[in-house]
C-alpha cells in the first residue's frame, strides 16, 4: 500500500504571495490532518478534514485554509505569506477520526518565505 | 489552553542503557494518547495508541504505560540501540477532537 504523499517537497516563496500544498492519503483513509512544525515548537494542528468536511480547526489565522476532495486528497492554502509561515507542513491520514486512530504522516513540505 | 508536556527535552544515553520519558496531559475529557517516533529526515511513525487507564503496550524493546486519572504516560526503551535515536512525541486526543502534540523528547544513543 502506498504511503502518504505530499507535493511539493520544497517551496520558496516571497512575502505576500500565496501557496497551495497537496496531500494524498493512504488509499481507504478518509481523514486528513494538517500540522505546522517550526523550530522549538511541537506539531501545531491546523485542521482536519473528513469526507470533504472540515471537522476541526486549530488556532491559526484565516489566511490558512484547506479543502478535501471526493477522493480524500487534500489541499492546504496559505494566502498573503508572512516570514513566520516558514515551516515544515505535515499532513497525516487515518482511517476515521485522527483522535482514535494512528496517524500516518507524509514526508512534509518545507516552505521558506523570503 | 490544553497543554501536553514531555520530559526530558533531550536525553543522551549509551548503547545498552535502558531509559524512559514522561508525557503529561490533561486528566479530564480523555479519549486517547498516542506515541510517535520521528527519526531525522523521515516522517513521524506511530508507536502506540492507548485509550484505557492502566493500558500497557509493547513493541519489541519499547513499551508504554498509561495513567489517565493522573494524566501521564511513560515510554520505556530497554537496552537502547543507536537506531533508537529519534525524537519521541506524545499526543493527547481529547474532547477538542484533534490531537495535541508535545514538543518531544530527543533521544541520542551513543555506540
Amino acid at each position: 500500500k502506498a504511503g502518504v504523499t505530499q507535493t511539493p517537497r520544497y517551496l520558496i516563496k516571497t512575502r505576500g504571495q500565496q501557496v497551495t500544498l497537496s496531500c494524498s492519503p493512504i488509499s481507504g483513509h478518509r481523514s486528513v490532518s494538517w500540522y505546522q512544525q517550526t523550530p522549538g515548537q511541537g506539531l501545531q494542528f491546523l485542521f482536519e478534514y473528513f469526507s470533504e468536511t472540515q471537522r476541526n480547526k486549530g488556532n491559526f489565522p484565516g489566511r490558512f485554509s484547506g479543502r478535501q476532495f471526493s477522493n480524500s486528497r487534500s489541499e492546504m492554502n496559505v494566502s498573503t505569506l508572512e516570514l513566520g509561515d516558514s515551516a515544515l507542513y505535515l499532513c497525516a491520514s487515518s482511517q476515521t477520526s485522527g483522535r482514535y486512530n494512528e496517524q500516518f504522516f507524509g514526508p512534509g513540505t518545507r516552505l521558506t518565505v523570503l | 489552553i490544553l497543554n501536553v508536556e514531555q520530559s526530558p527535552q533531550s536525553l543522551h544515553v549509551q548503547e545498552g542503557d535502558s531509559t524512559n520519558f514522561t508525557c503529561s496531559f490533561p486528566s479530564s475529557n480523555f479519549y486517547a494518547l498516542h506515541w510517535y517516533r520521528w527519526e531525522t529526515a523521515k516522517s513521524p511513525e506511530a508507536l502506540f495508541v492507548m485509550t484505557l487507564n492502566g493500558d500497557e503496550k509493547k513493541k519489541g524493546r519499547i513499551s508504554a504505560t498509561l495513567n489517565t486519572k493522573e494524566g501521564y504516560s511513560y515510554l520505556y526503551i530497554k537496552g537502547s540501540q543507536p537506531e533508537d535515536s529519534a525524537t519521541y512525541l506524545c499526543a493527547f486526543g481529547g474532547s477538542q477532537g484533534n490531537l495535541i502534540f508535545g514538543k518531544g523528547t530527543k533521544l541520542s544513543v551513543k555506540p
